[in-house]
């Protein structure tokens, strides 16, 4: 079935150096593709997403790059600070109203 | 903001018990969702319902069973808990429209089944 790796699971940063994550993805129709953030004890929550027809979005000090060719896309977070410290999900989208999600990164701030 | 929100925020239980968990959202969403997370943090999809009708039914074990009395709400009734059942259960909902969307989580109810 369809299916979303993400790597790595767990990635430590030296505060103000940058943070990569990467998610391939197995469903060639899937078109829309959101990163969330979870802090400790909360909701994940969305902070980028990109869709298929955009290689690139960028938010301030977080953006997202797209290949469909390869089927893979990645989170890019610069200037790394402590509140950045949190678990980071892909996800990939399935049909209509699904999402099929990455198993998580937690990114560990180092000062 | 309580844009999503579920009831309880914490449930202790012990195995055998019966019990709900309560979502309501109040965006004007067609599509609500129930999420079990589980302690090494993996979101796993359980249900799905779009404008009150089922549309989502992964491999989940019938104990549980979802209830839309309306768009706006999305419950979840759990039989003869388990201590598997410990997670962390999340519901979410998105906007309507043909294609997929970002999707809004209430808080959680944290379940411990003893």
């Amino acid at each position: 079935g369809e299916n979303v790796e993400q790597h790595p699971s767990t990635l430590s940063v030296q505060e103000g150096d940058s943070a990569v994550i990467k998610c391939t993805y197995s469903d060639s129709a899937s078109n829309y593709f959101p990163w969330y953030k979870q802090e400790l004890g909360k909701r994940p929550q969305l902070i980028i997403d990109i869709r298929s027809n955009v290689g690139e979005k960028k938010d301030q000090r977080i953006a997202v790059t797209l290949n469909k060719t390869a089927k893979h896309f990645s989170l890019h977070i610069t200037e790394t600070q402590p509140e950045d410290s949190a678990v980071y999900f892909c996800a990939a989208s399935k049909g209509n109203y699904q999402l099929i999600w990455g198993a998580g990164t937690k990114l560990i701030i180092k000062p | 903001d309580t844009a999503v929100s579920q009831t309880p925020k914490y449930l202790v239980t012990q195995m055998g018990n019966d019990k709900s968990i309560k979502c309501e959202q109040n965006l004007g969403h067609d599509t609500m969702y129930w999420y079990k997370q589980d302690s090494k943090k993996f979101l796993k999809i359980m249900f799905s319902y779009n404008n009150k009708e089922l549309i989502i039914n992964e491999t989940v074990p019938n104990r549980f069973s979802p209830k839309s009395p309306d768009k706006a709400h999305l419950n979840l009734h759990i039989n003869s808990l388990e201590l598997g059942d410990s997670a962390v259960y999340f519901c979410a909902s998105s906007p309507p429209g043909r294609l997929t969307d970002t999707q809004y989580f209430g808080p959680g109810t944290r379940l411990t089944v003893l």
